[in-house]
């Protein structure tokens, strides 16, 4: 079954600190992964957009990592402000008619 | 500036009545794209449109509908059909090639009294 974990559900962590988000799928075949920012009670934004011979990929202060051996992707936040505080959602298009599939998404809180 | 414009941003259905959702793109986007965010949840997708006059089921279809008269807009219904009709609904538009990945709009949060 296609299917996009993602971990932790939630996170909490001080303002200028480091952290790393983690995804795990098992989409096959594999066309492009993607991450999104979601605001409380906005639509998502894309942050990046992988394809199979992609490992990095950066924006500004987010750094998306691929490993398509493991099936698995990291989005890493460095030097966190306020603002990051957010939902983090990993989406893997791919599978037989290759749809979109969801993470359930990180929950990002950012305290001063 | 170009984008994608979702109205209302809160709505309450009584039992019974059906409601109709609102999305509007400035993008010259030709896909356009619903979808349901419950909770703890992946997006899911209720309909999808790659060409005007012409749309497809997505995972969630029953109890909405949807038309694409226009390549701008793409209203979702919310029939009495559907019976938890409470999530909050994002609209979404790309390109065919989805280069640069799904522009969404700011949602519609749909609660039933």
């Amino acid at each position: 079954k296609n299917q996009v974990e993602q971990s932790p559900q939630s996170l909490i962590i001080l303002e200028g600190k480091n952290c790393t988000l983690q995804c795990n799928y098992t989409v096959s075949p594999f066309s492009n992964l993607r991450w999104y920012k979601q605001d409380t009670g906005r639509g998502p934004v894309s942050l990046t957009i992988m394809t199979f011979s992609e490992n990095t990929k950066s924006n500004g202060r987010y750094t998306a990592t691929l490993d398509a051996d493991t099936k698995q992707s990291s989005l890493h936040i460095t030097a966190s402000q306020l603002s990051d505080s957010a939902s983090y959602i990993c989406v893997v298009s791919g599978g037989s008619n290759y749809q979109l599939i969801w993470g359930a998404g990180t929950k990002l809180i950012i305290k001063p | 500036d170009g984008g994608i414009t979702q109205s209302p941003k809160y709505l309450f259905r009584k039992e019974g009545q059906n409601v109709t959702l609102s999305c509007e793109q400035n993008l010259n986007h030709d896909a356009m794209y619903w979808y349901r965010q419950d909770p703890g949840q992946g997006l899911r997708l209720i309909y999808y449109s790659q060409i005007v006059n012409d749309f497809q089921k997505g995972d969630i279809a029953e109890g909405y509908s949807v038309s694409r008269e226009k390549k701008e807009s793409f209203p979702l219904t919310v029939t009495s059909a559907q019976k938890n009709p409470t999530a909050f609904y994002l609209c979404a538009s790309s390109t065919q090639s989805e280069v640069g990945g799904y522009t969404f709009g700011s949602g519609t949060r749909l609660t039933v009294v």
